[in-house]
């Protein structure tokens, strides 16, 4: 079982919905990270938190806002998004940041229409 | 940035075949993590292995970091074992992970 938590798993919305994704870990990890993938591509970064902070933002269009409202919680907030940011969209937590052993969640599948 | 490359892109095999999967690196790294993408999306860890052979069960891996490469071997294969396997590294000036293109298997029974 994985000790990351993603919420929703499906998501689908419009392109003037307003949905967030949810994402969990009770590792005690510092660091936690965003990843996009599309099909038959790999995980691209998008956002990284270390120690609550945003530390890396893979200049990701402001339709996608990150919050980490304590450390063991991130959050991905949608709006106005493009049928083109349709992906699984992975969750991923690791002691710190480029150190350690990094786990992921089971992504949430997200299809904007 | 780090370029990562993965060898074969892909590769199907009938169940009780070996088989060694392999990961290019251009720079040195001090965090190597092997993944294994099951059909439904989510991403196993393999191995963390920076350097050195680790075995778990069927699988094992070998990272050569002076030579800048790592090795995943899979024995006896299992139609479970089909999937896309990453090798993830850390991007040079950057703390987090980017990862190869993956090898995609496939297992036949």
């Amino acid at each position: 079982d994985t000790e990351v938590t993603q919420t929703p798993k499906h998501l689908v919305m419009g392109m003037t919905n307003k949905k967030s994704l949810k994402c969990e870990q009770h590792m005690g990890h510092r660091a936690m990270y965003w990843y996009k993938q599309k099909a038959k591509k790999p995980p691209e970064l998008m956002f990284v938190y270390s120690y609550e902070k945003l530390s890396i933002n893979e200049s990701v269009p402001s339709r996608f806002s990150p919050e980490c409202p304590n450390s063991s919680l991130l959050n991905l907030h949608l709006h106005a998004l493009q049928p083109e940011d349709s992906a699984l969209y992975l969750c991923a937590s690791s002691q710190d940041t480029g150190t350690g052993e990094l786990f992921f969640g089971e992504g949430s599948r997200l299809t904007v229409l | 940035g780090i370029q990562v490359e993965q060898s074969p892109p892909d590769l199907i095999l009938q169940e009780g075949a070996n088989s060694t999967l392999r990961c290019n690196f251009s720079d040195s790294v001090n965090n190597l993590q092997w993944f294994h993408q099951n059909p439904w999306g989510q991403l196993i860890n393999l191995f963390y292995i920076p350097s050195g052979t680790k075995q778990n069960g069927r699988l094992s891996a070998t990272t050569v970091a002076t030579e800048r490469y790592s090795l995943l071997y899979i024995s006896s294969s299992q139609t479970t074992d089909s999937g896309v396997y990453f090798c993830a590294l850390p991007d040079t000036g950057r703390r987090a992970l980017t990862f190869g293109s993956g090898t995609r298997l496939q297992v036949q029974p």
